[in-house]
């Protein structure tokens, strides 16, 4: 069955400092992966997506980049954090044609 | 492009209410259509689904009818539960294209 990890669950950094959060997936090969954020009260506003090794669509452009260095390995990135980077991001799997995605647990970020 | 429109919130309920969440997607190709759930401090999980017309996905009592007709896929509940309250999000997903969600609906139930 397919799984999803995500870590780490939450993460305190200062602003100026670098981010990498990874996402990696069990269970399936060539999967669509997502980075979503979700600011606080908010909805999930979609970061990058990738269908593949070194492939990497953009949604909004921002402080942040993603990476996709293995098939079932994706991380979002940042050099220097900002305080509006703050939020709840979350990787995500997208299933098969007719099956759900799967979403990790979430990492929340604070930037003091 | 394709796009999921979704309710938006907050909805506030009494216990036992009636609870109606909308939800309408572009009608571009043929997408299987998702409702989830995001309870505080977790990621999403999955709610219900349909994958073509007129099937209907149900789970704890919600139901959702893939309208084609209509475009649309709104999540009903008969009888709201103080536990029920969260984030509800409605999803396509469909061939190449990208996976796309709404903005997200919170609903709160009161005891």
């Amino acid at each position: 069955s397919q799984t999803i990890h995500q870590w780490p669950a939450t993460l305190v950094q200062p602003v100026g400092s670098p981010l990498s959060l990874e996402c990696t997936v069990e269970g399936t090969s060539n999967p669509n992966l997502y980075w979503y954020r979700q600011a606080a009260g908010r909805g999930l506003q979609l970061l990058f997506y990738s269908v593949g090794i070194g492939q990497i669509s953009s949604e909004v452009p921002q402080n942040l980049s993603a990476s996709r260095p293995q098939d079932r390995q994706f991380i979002l990135s940042s050099k220097k954090l900002l305080l509006s980077d703050s939020g709840f991001y979350l990787c995500a799997l997208e299933g098969a044609r007719d099956t759900e995605a799967f979403f990790g647990q979430g990492t929340r970020l604070t930037v003091v | 492009g394709n796009s999921v429109t979704q309710m938006e919130g907050p909805v506030t309920l009494s216990e036992e209410a009636f609870l109606t969440i909308n939800c309408t997607y572009t009608a571009t190709g043929y997408p299987s259509l998702f409702w989830y759930v995001q309870y505080p401090g977790e990621g999403l999980q999955l709610l219900l689904k349909a994958t073509k017309a007129d099937d209907k996905g149900s789970n704890k009592g919600f139901e959702a009818t893939y309208r084609k007709e209509t475009t649309s896929f709104h999540l009903e509940k008969g009888s709201v539960q103080v536990s029920d309250s969260a984030v509800y999000f409605c999803a396509r997903q469909g061939g190449s294209e990208k996976l796309v969600f709404g903005k997200g609906t919170k609903l709160t139930v009161n005891p």
